[in-house]
This record gives structure tokens, sequence and C-alpha cells, in this order.
């Protein structure tokens, strides 16, 4: 699997959109990117997963470059409860492949 | 709509005691199942998974050994506990091998 890469740390204000940037530059022609976020002492959550194409839904959005060596995870609206730990994971998807390796993520902070 | 249940949340055992760790998963028939160790500062391991009752695939040798009984039952067992064994474990679960997966909220082990 391709490897990601994610600043360390990042703020938003409550209330604002939090843009939320992976590089992911070797990724392959038959690996997804994925989205997870972790908050302390629980199991990580699954977000958003795309290909090539841009994908929405009730949680978020995810903005995939045309080269798809890049993605943005957008929360659009972040209250307090989205302080986590943002990991954005490259995975090619055949059987087998079972696991997710999970990077050092962004630790995105809600300010009030 | 699914929910996954892992127990109990912690567990302080000591050297050399059995271990079980129970998941269950509702609202799905014939999940993939899967248990994770998450040790501070070291991501994400998989340790096993299953693709169906009695069918269990062990990604690294280690001192644990997982067990399928049922559909939706996925349990972690040792019979004897080392220190290394100490950390968060993490099942999941996931309608088929292309899925995103899905995490309860963990089992914090300690060994003494």
């Amino acid at each position: 699997d391709a490897k990601t890469t994610q600043p360390p740390s990042m703020d938003c204000a409550e209330g604002r959109a939090a843009n939320l940037p992976c590089n992911h530059s070797t990724i392959s022609g038959n690996e997804y990117v994925y989205w997870y976020r972790q908050i302390h002492s629980q199991g990580p959550q699954y977000i958003i997963h795309g290909l090539k194409n841009n994908e929405t839904n009730e949680m978020a959005s995810l903005i995939i470059t045309e080269d798809r060596k890049s993605s943005t995870l957008i929360l659009p609206h972040a209250t307090l409860r989205d302080t986590a730990v943002y990991y954005c994971i490259v995975r090619a998807q055949f059987f087998g492949n079972e696991k997710l390796t999970f990077g050092t993520g962004t630790r995105l902070t809600i300010i009030p | 709509s699914q929910t996954i249940h892992q127990w109990p949340a912690t567990l302080v055992q000591p050297v050399g005691s059995p271990l079980s760790l129970e998941c269950t998963v509702e609202g799905t028939s014939n999940p993939n199942l899967y248990w994770y160790r998450q040790a501070a500062g070291r991501g994400l391991q998989l340790l096993f998974y299953s693709v169906g009752i009695g069918q269990i695939s062990s990604e690294v040798p280690q001192n644990l050994s997982a067990s399928r009984p049922q559909d939706r039952q996925f349990i972690l067992s040792s019979k004897k506990l080392l220190l290394s064994d100490s950390g968060f474990y993490l099942c999941a679960w996931s309608r088929g091998y292309n899925q995103p997966q899905h995490f309860g909220d963990g089992t914090r082990l300690s060994i003494l």
C-alpha cells in the first residue's frame, strides 16, 4: 500500500470547515483513499473513502486531485466532537489484503 | 443498523494468566471479522481476520489465537499472557474484502 503524508496537527474554529490534506504521490491505479478518525481511548471510526471521484456522505466530503496524488477531507461545520486524530490511508482492494495500516495522522483540535 | 460490541473495556491481568476477549456484531450476517492491536506509538497491527465460521487467518505469529464459533462472534484468546501482550485490542467488521472496516470501542489490556 502506498505511503501517505499528513501534517501532524491542525486547529480549526468551531463552526468553520476543517480541511485536512493528505499526500499520496506514489498511489497506484487500484488503490483507494480511506479516511478514519480516532477519538482518544475509542476505536477508529470510518469516515469516507474514494478512488478518483469526489465523494460526500453525512460526515464529510473527500476531494481527490485529478492526478490522485493528494486528497483533502472536508468537515463542513466542525464541532468540538470532531476533535480527534485523522488518518488518511491508501489501500489496494483485492482479496486477501485485509490489513489497515495507520500512519501518524493529523491531530485536529476544534477551538471553541 | 449494525453495531459491534467488545468487552471488557479494560482488563488487568497477571503474567501467565489466560485471556479471552469477546466481540459480537449485530445487524448483519456473514461479516468479515478482525482483531487488531494498537500499541502506543506503533499504529495498528492486524492480528487475525475471519471470512466465515471456523475460518481464521493469522497475520503474525504470536502468543494469541482467535476463534469464530458463531457467525457474528469473534474471540481472542491466550493460554499464558506475556508482558508484551499489553495494548489496546480492537475488533472490527466489514461486509466483505472491498468494504470499509468498522471498529468497536476496544479493550485496554494491561499485563502486570
